[in-house]
């Protein structure tokens, strides 16, 4: 149950675009379509923002967009806000059924 | 709409037990995996354990086999957390979620948490 890997923060000015990635195993990422990324403010319960790798919850903007390559994930969102600012994680089922989470990445909006 | 409530965090002596529940309300408790995540203090996510609807099959992180139990009563739309031999590394907020398996694999709704403080 090793912990996915993601970069400890990433930053950009409004408007641009950012990528957080995600990176796994064969046994998790690589091996399953059901990666989640969640939206967590401080001192807030995590939302989420994009399962199953590529869909978007009802509500969620459209600028949040999900993928995968390999054992690898990514959240890109673009046209960057001010209220984009706060912690993501990643999320991947593991052949162990059992669940795993990425570090943490914290976003800053310039 | 769906609404998800923790109860029981506390501080609690290293070696200690405590139990936490999650009552849900708003949907159909037993058609969900229910799961429990934490987070430390300054640390990120950690999945926790989860139970499948009808109870059948429970599963737990490496860190915490066979000191916590998970369970559920879907009679009564709530589930638990039971804590056994405590550790300071245990001290977090407990979040517990929906889903996390078949049908739903992500957490779509969570709780605001309950804090575990594990001290002497």
């Amino acid at each position: 149950q090793s912990a996915l890997t993601q970069p400890a923060s990433v930053s950009g000015s409004p408007g641009q675009s950012i990528t957080i990635s995600c990176t796994g195993s064969n046994s998790d990422i690589g091996g399953y379509d059901y990666v989640s990324w969640y939206q967590q403010y401080p001192g807030k319960a995590p939302k989420v923002m994009i399962y199953d790798v590529s869909n978007r919850p009802s509500g969620v903007s459209n600028r949040f967009s999900g993928s995968k390559s390999g054992n690898t994930a990514s959240l890109t969102i673009s046209g960057l806000q001010a209220e984009d600012e706060a912690d993501y994680y990643c999320s991947s089922y593991s052949s162990t059924n059992t669940r795993v989470f990425g570090g943490g990445t914290k976003l800053t909006v310039l | 709409q769906v609404q998800l409530v923790e109860s029981g965090g506390s501080l609690v002596k290293p070696g200690g037990s405590l139990r936490l529940s999650c009552a849900a309300s708003g949907f159909t408790f037993s058609d969900y995996y229910m799961t429990w995540i934490r987070q430390a203090p300054g640390k990120g996510l950690e999945w926790v354990s989860y139970i499948s609807g009808r109870a059948a099959t429970p599963y737990y992180a490496d860190s915490v086999k066979g000191r916590f139990t998970i369970s559920r009563d879907n009679s009564k739309k709530l589930m638990f957390l039971q804590m056994d031999s405590l550790r300071a590394d245990d001290t977090a907020v407990y979040y517990c979620a929906r889903g996390g398996n078949w049908p739903t694999y992500h957490f779509d709704y969570w709780g605001q948490g309950t804090l575990v403080t594990v001290s002497s």
